[in-house]
């Protein structure tokens, strides 16, 4: 059964930093688009990040230069590392795997505030 | 540019079907989607990916109350038998070479 654990959320002073993992079991995480989305309170999804089985990555203009994203092959683990954190990066933060986004996590809140 | 429209609301009866709609935009009639479900207070769940042609393969354990279709630049994903549980955001995305990924900006249909 395939499985999608997001971690790592809280509560984060605006301008700070903080890594978001996605433990996946039952498939492998490099053999896969694997993406992060997130949702802002009563908003809709916003594609944030991919990488390719292939190693290639790529941002969504409003998180480019502040994120990154990243895979532990060994872990079979999924990462978002989050700088210069704005308010409006406030969200529920979503991993997801394949081209569709066939499976889903739960996600992990991240609130940026002072 | 790529963009996907969705009526922000929706409604039906118990036991009814209804249609979502999503439009692609101009110039983007051929691209396929995927619909996804978000039940209150929970994460996306996905329901099916649909072509341009209308044919679709839907998620594990989707029932078959739900289908897909297509007319030109329109997908739609219409639900029969309305339940409580259907009662939930419908979001449909579409992904492109240099596009990457777009969301539509979600249907929230309501089972009355």
């Amino acid at each position: 059964e395939v499985q999608l654990v997001e971690s790592g959320g809280g509560l984060i002073q605006p301008g700070g930093s903080l890594r978001l993992s996605c433990a996946a079991s039952g498939f492998t995480v490099s053999s896969n688009y694997m993406t992060w989305v997130r949702q802002a309170p009563g908003k809709g999804l916003e594609w944030v990040s991919v990488i390719y089985s292939g190693g290639s990555t790529y941002y969504a203009d409003s998180v480019k230069g502040r994120f990154t994203i990243s895979r532990d092959n060994s872990k079979n683990t999924l990462y978002l590392q989050m700088n210069s954190l704005r308010a409006e990066d406030t969200a529920v933060y979503y991993c997801a795997s394949g081209v569709n986004f066939q499976h889903w996590g739960q996600g992990t809140l991240v609130t940026v505030s002072s | 540019q790529l963009v996907l429209t969705q009526s922000p609301s929706a409604s039906a009866s118990l036991g009814a079907s209804v249609k979502l709609t999503c439009t692609l935009s101009s110039g983007h009639s051929s691209y396929a989607i995927a619909w996804h479900q978000q039940q209150p207070e929970k994460g996306p769940r996905y329901l099916m990916k649909l072509n341009s042609d209308g044919s679709h393969s839907k998620g594990d354990g989707i029932p078959d109350r739900f289908s897909g279709s297509s007319s030109g630049a329109e997908r739609y994903l219409t639900i029969s038998s309305l339940q409580s549980e259907d009662e939930a955001d419908y979001y449909c995305q579409t992904w492109g070479t240099g596009i990457l990924w777009v969301f539509g900006g979600g249907t929230k249909l309501t089972v009355l």
